[in-house]
């Protein structure tokens, strides 16, 4: 089963918004509302941001927010600051013998 | 809190097998409602599911590591374990252990990650 795709990656100046996309089969994102994203300093364990689609995990700042439509999610960080530089990924519920399945990492710069 | 510690050797040889340990604390295994399991990134490169494992034993594992793959859990111990059986350069990985929630499938909680060599 193959990786859900991501771009490699995105980049923005501080205070603009940038979206990642996160696209997959009606085998995992199209059918389940179970998307999840990461955020990934190098090295480091990731961290949950979003869970179910759109929902945030305790704490995350507003500027951070997931959607859906089809086969394909979304981040999207507006107002980027410096310290929202990191990897970021996806990850969907995938229906049979494999429980879940990441997207390929997306590095975003803040110029 | 909860939280999950990796441990286990850093340098593994080609063909043999990795063995791998998360032990839980500020929480138990036996709780419903979680699967607990690993992920590795290899260097430079993105996460990939292994499998995981529910506190009753049933497993998951990723069909892409072809049968390779052992995941067990010993609730007395609050640990779960990974074995990875003849192993190459391309299983050189971060390995981390996490809880995924079977409620929302997402990863809530992840070990600090532990780097596996493998090399001769």
């Amino acid at each position: 089963q193959s990786a859900l795709t991501q771009p490699a990656s995105v980049s923005g100046s501080p205070g603009q918004s940038i979206t990642i996309s996160c696209t997959g089969t009606s085998s995992d994102v199209g059918t389940y509302n179970y998307v999840s994203w990461y955020q990934q300093d190098r090295g480091k364990a990731p961290t949950l941001m979003i869970y179910e689609v759109s929902k945030r995990s305790s704490g995350l700042s507003h500027r951070f927010s997931g959607s859906k439509s089809g086969n394909t999610a979304s981040l999207t960080i507006s107002g980027l600051q410096a310290e929202d530089e990191a990897d970021y990924y996806c990850s969907s519920y995938t229906s049979g013998s494999t429980l879940v399945i990441f997207g390929g990492g997306t590095k975003l710069t803040v110029l | 809190q909860l939280q999950l510690q990796e441990s286990g050797p850093g340098l593994v040889k080609p063909s043999a097998t990795l063995s791998l340990t998360c032990t839980v604390s500020g929480g138990s295994l036996g709780s419903s409602s979680y699967y607990w399991g690993w992920v590795r990134q290899p260097p430079g490169k993105g996460l990939e599911w292994i499998g995981s494992i529910f506190y009753s034993g049933s497993t998951y594992y990723n069909p892409s590591l072809k049968g390779r793959v052992t995941i067990s859990v010993d609730t007395s111990k609050n640990q779960f374990s990974l074995n990875l059986s003849s192993v190459t350069a391309a299983d050189t990985a971060l390995y981390f252990c996490a809880r995924l929630s079977d409620l929302r499938w997402n990863f809530d909680y992840w070990g600090q990650g532990t780097l596996v060599t493998v090399s001769s």
